[in-house]
């Protein structure tokens, strides 16, 4: 059974730092890209990045383009989201997905809430 | 790549069709899916690849469209439909959402 469990989050004053992690079973970690989706409170669905396989090619949606860094540690099985520069805009849930059988998101964590408040 | 949905909220009663719009701002061919999310719940995957039924979607949501615009149909709605639907396309690394729309079971 595939599982994606995300951990990290929690109440950061903007402009500080946070790392999320995203445990992942149950499949082949290391042959499959991975992303990381958010959702603000009440408001709908965003892509935050991506991050093929091996961990050499990353992709940003502009929001965090700069600040945030996706990586991978494939001996692990974990994804990885460094957050810098937070402010009150990226206040979400933070879910890792993988797209393994379908190139869409197929497997979703359960996410973990990210507050930055002062 | 830009996606706009429509109707914001659609409130319809058991059984009825549900018909769900999706409008990209250029052509993303065939690459776009939809989710499911009911309250307090993660996003499901429903389809992909404007037709496809991913693993356990009854066969009561269908897809179709091609380039800019895409529709969803839910025939038949039971209660437990009642969600956000969201597109989404993955045309290339960019990817993105639609803003969603809301399905209420009267």
């Amino acid at each position: 059974e595939v599982q994606l469990l995300e951990s990290g989050g929690g109440l950061v004053q903007p402009g500080g730092s946070l790392r999320l992690s995203c445990a992942a079973s149950g499949f082949n970690f290391g042959e499959h890209a991975m992303n990381w989706v958010r959702q603000a409170p009440g408001k709908g669905l965003e892509w935050v990045s991506a991050l093929n396989s091996a961990g050499d090619s990353t992709f940003y949606a502009d929001s965090v383009k700069g600040r945030f860094t996706i990586s991978r540690d494939n001996s692990k099985n974990t994804l990885y989201l460094q957050m810098n520069d937070l402010s009150a805009e990226d206040t979400a849930v933070y879910y890792c997905a993988n797209t393994m059988e379908t190139y869409y998101f197929d497997y979703w964590g359960q996410g973990t809430l990210v507050t930055v408040s002062s | 790549i830009v996606l706009t949905q429509s109707p914001a909220t659609l409130s319809l009663s058991p059984g009825e069709t549900a018909t769900l719009s999706c409008r990209a701002s250029q052509s993303v061919s065939s690459y776009l899916g939809w989710y499911q999310q009911r309250p307090g719940q993660t996003p499901r995957l429903l389809i992909y690849d404007t037709s496809n039924r991913a693993t356990g979607t009854p066969a009561r949501f269908s897809g179709s469209g091609s380039g800019t615009d895409f529709t969803l149909t839910i025939s038949s709605l039971e209660p437990e439909d009642s969600a956000v639907y969201y597109c989404q396309q993955r045309v290339n690394w960019l990817l993105t959402f639609g803003p969603g729309t809301k399905v209420e079971i009267k």
